[in-house]
């Protein structure tokens, strides 16, 4: 079945330090794979795709067919990272399959 | 532009009421989409509109919920005689053609909705 999992409910980091967000995907077909972040008060915002293999914010993502993941990574965290971060899987041209969310915390 | 507009932000309802929550898509976006978030659980997909056209409803609960895209006016989605587990947060999002999922959505705020 077509599911994306994100191990952590929940992830503390100070301030430099690497970040790394995990999200693994099941699906049978070439995916699409997305990440979305939701900063507190604020919509739901496209972070970025891996097809376009683009940063934002200082954000990467590869996708690893060989592990089925997608790990969003930034090698020094801001405290302006704080926030949700939803990884999501593309299941047709319009509909996304979406994991539960990891809330990002970034210590002073 | 406004963006993708939602309201009401927030809504409670008794159980056995009826909930509307309206989405406004961006300007010159005709198709709209509907997630439910359940609370402590990732986004599901509901219902995917096209101005008087329903695409694909999959994702609807077969009973109890509606979804309309007007021709004039905001996209609707009807929830009749409300229950406890209709609580949750309700997303909208839209793109101004078919396969927004490639060069992503543009979110509304979200609708959360307690029953009581």
């Amino acid at each position: 079945a077509q599911r994306v999992t994100q191990p952590e409910k929940l992830l503390s980091v100070f301030k430099g330090a690497p970040v790394e967000l995990k999200c693994n995907y099941s699906y049978s077909g070439s995916p699409e794979l997305f990440w979305y972040v939701q900063y507190s008060r604020q919509r739901l915002q496209l972070l970025l795709r891996h097809i376009s293999r683009e940063s934002i914010k200082g954000f990467t993502a590869d996708l690893n067919k060989g592990e089925t993941s997608f790990h969003l990574k930034k090698p020094f965290a801001q405290e302006e990272d704080s926030a949700m971060y939803y990884c999501a899987l593309g299941d047709s041209n319009y509909q996304l399959i979406w994991g539960a969310g990891t809330k990002l915390i970034i210590k002073p | 532009n406004a963006g993708v507009m939602q309201n009401p932000r927030h809504l409670v309802r008794r159980r056995g009421q009826e909930a509307r929550l309206r989405c406004s898509p961006m300007k010159g976006h005709s198709h709209v989409y509907w997630y439910r978030q359940l609370p402590e659980e990732g986004l599901k997909f509901m219902v995917y509109l096209q101005k008087e056209n329903i695409i694909d409803e999959s994702g609807m609960p077969k009973e109890r919920f509606s979804a309309e895209f007007p021709k004039e006016g905001p996209s609707i989605l009807r929830i009749q005689q409300v229950v406890r587990g209709d609580s949750a947060a309700y997303f909208c999002a839209s793109s101004p053609r078919g396969g927004g999922v490639s060069y992503g959505y543009t979110f509304g705020s979200g609708t959360r909705l307690t029953v009581v």
